[in-house]
């Protein structure tokens, strides 16, 4: 069956420091993969997609993500994070052309200033 | 612009009402699903349409069911809404190229 993981429950940066979220999928074929936001009280927000090609997607925000099917993961990024980043952070994978999705747990990401 | 939304985005009911929540969606998706979001949980899905009179059960349907009379709306109704259906539910469509559009959620608390 198909699953998606985040190791991290939450995790702490300081402004400005770089960041990275692990996502670990369990998928037997190539996986639509997408990262999105969820800032308190509101609905989730697209970050970035890949679907196929170069395995580095580069999303909204200043985020990327990088592919690598020989360690099933989707680890997003970026260099330098602001206070406003502070959110949810969900990794899903999308499988049958848009028909199904599944989310991992989810990463809080809290920004000390 | 297109969009999807949800109402009510907050209601308290109590414990064995029936409950409905609203999502309608003007992507013209066909496909139209209801997640619940739990600390700890992520979202989980509980039902799922592919089309006009197509529903389908999730990972959590229990004491849920919907019905898609039209592309544009899913409704989810709690038949006798209990304690551990306290969540914050959200809708979402996909559209073919696999991006799923969120609704803004609704937040259903039963007393």
């Amino acid at each position: 069956a198909q699953s998606v993981t985040q190791p991290d429950i939450h995790i702490t940066v300081s402004e400005g420091a770089s960041l990275e979220l692990r996502c670990n999928y369990s998928y037997g074929a190539t996986p639509y993969l997408f990262w999105y936001v969820q800032s308190p009280g509101q609905g989730l927000q697209l970050l970035l997609k890949y679907f196929s090609g170069d395995t580095l997607v580069q999303g909204i925000k200043g985020f990327e993500a990088e592919f690598k099917r020989s360690q099933s993961s989707f680890n997003l990024r970026k260099p330098s994070v602001h206070w406003s980043d502070a959110a949810e952070y969900f990794c899903a994978v999308g499988f049958n052309y848009g028909q199904n999705f599944v989310f991992g747990p989810g990463t809080r990401l809290s920004v000390l200033p | 612009d297109a969009e999807i939304t949800q109402s009510p985005r907050h209601k308290i009911t109590e414990t064995g009402r029936q409950v409905t929540l609203a999502c309608h969606q003007t992507w013209n998706h066909n496909n139209m699903f209801w997640y619940r979001q739990d600390l700890g949980h992520g979202l989980r899905l509980i039902h799922y349409s592919y089309g006009v009179h197509d529903t389908n059960k999730g990972e959590v349907s229990d004491g849920y069911s919907v019905s898609r009379s039209n592309t544009e709306d899913l409704p989810l109704t709690l038949e006798s809404a209990a304690s551990s259906q306290t969540s914050v539910y959200f809708c979402a469509s996909s559209d073919p190229t696999g991006f799923a559009f969120f609704g803004q959620g609704t937040r259903l608390t039963v007393v």
